[in-house]
């Protein structure tokens, strides 16, 4: 099955800096790539999502990127603000959507 | 639209004990699901249902049941419960039968196993 791996487990940055979180997936034949922000003590909420036929996806502050090749996507936030603190997973879609351990994202004020 | 729905939202039980998390969707959603969240370790695949009448195990299945007589409820029992089940469980469907696209959570169930 798909095996995921996120990178870093834990991330610390200034307000207003960027912030880049990466994954890696194992199957070649997975397609689908989504990206969940968890605040504490709520439920998962999706982001962002990418299809394997498309290399980079934009919404305002957040973006992600496919390497097919490589096997590896990644999520940016520019200008990172206070409610950016979460956690947050990425996932990659083969019969049961697998998903990351988790990215502590903490912006310092 | 109310969502997805979980009850309840704290549990605690005695090993041993059994008990049934419910969840239910008012979206018209054919895909749902139930994740257990713990530290370091992600979302893991418990159950899954791809309709009504149609369930089948995920990644970690061991110890619980599901069944889905209805669109809209997709309940998670655990049998015998065991330390190694306080976790927190989420439930979470899509509108995709064939797709685990675009999920929506539940607010989920803290259960603790004394």
């Amino acid at each position: 099955g798909e095996n995921v791996e996120q990178h870093p487990s834990t991330l610390s940055v200034q307000e207003g800096d960027s912030a880049v979180i990466k994954c890696t997936y194992s199957d070649s034949a997975s397609n689908y790539f989504p990206w969940y922000k968890q605040e504490l003590g709520k439920r998962p909420q999706l982001i962002i999502d990418i299809r394997s036929n498309v290399g980079e996806k934009k919404d305002q502050r957040i973006a992600v990127t496919l390497n097919k090749t490589a096997k590896h996507f990644s999520l940016h936030i520019t200008e990172t603000q206070p409610e950016d603190s979460a956690v947050y997973f990425c996932a990659a879609n083969d019969y049961k959507l697998s998903f990351g351990a988790g990215t502590t994202v903490t912006v310092r004020a | 639209n109310a969502g997805v729905t979980q009850t309840p939202k704290f549990q605690v039980l005695k090993t041993g004990q059994s008990m049934t998390l419910q969840c239910a969707q008012d979206m018209n959603h054919e895909y749902m699901s139930w994740y257990r969240q713990d530290p370091g370790m992600g979302l893991r695949l418990i159950h899954y249902s791809v309709g009504a009448g149609i369930t089948d195990q995920g990644e970690v299945p061991n110890g619980y049941n599901v069944s889905r007589s209805t669109t809209e409820d997709f309940p998670l029992r655990l049998l015998s419960a065991a330390p190694s089940q306080t976790s927190v469980y989420f439930c979470a469907s899509s509108p995709g039968t064939g797709k685990r696209e675009k999920l929506f959570f539940g607010s989920g169930t803290q259960l603790s196993v004394l």
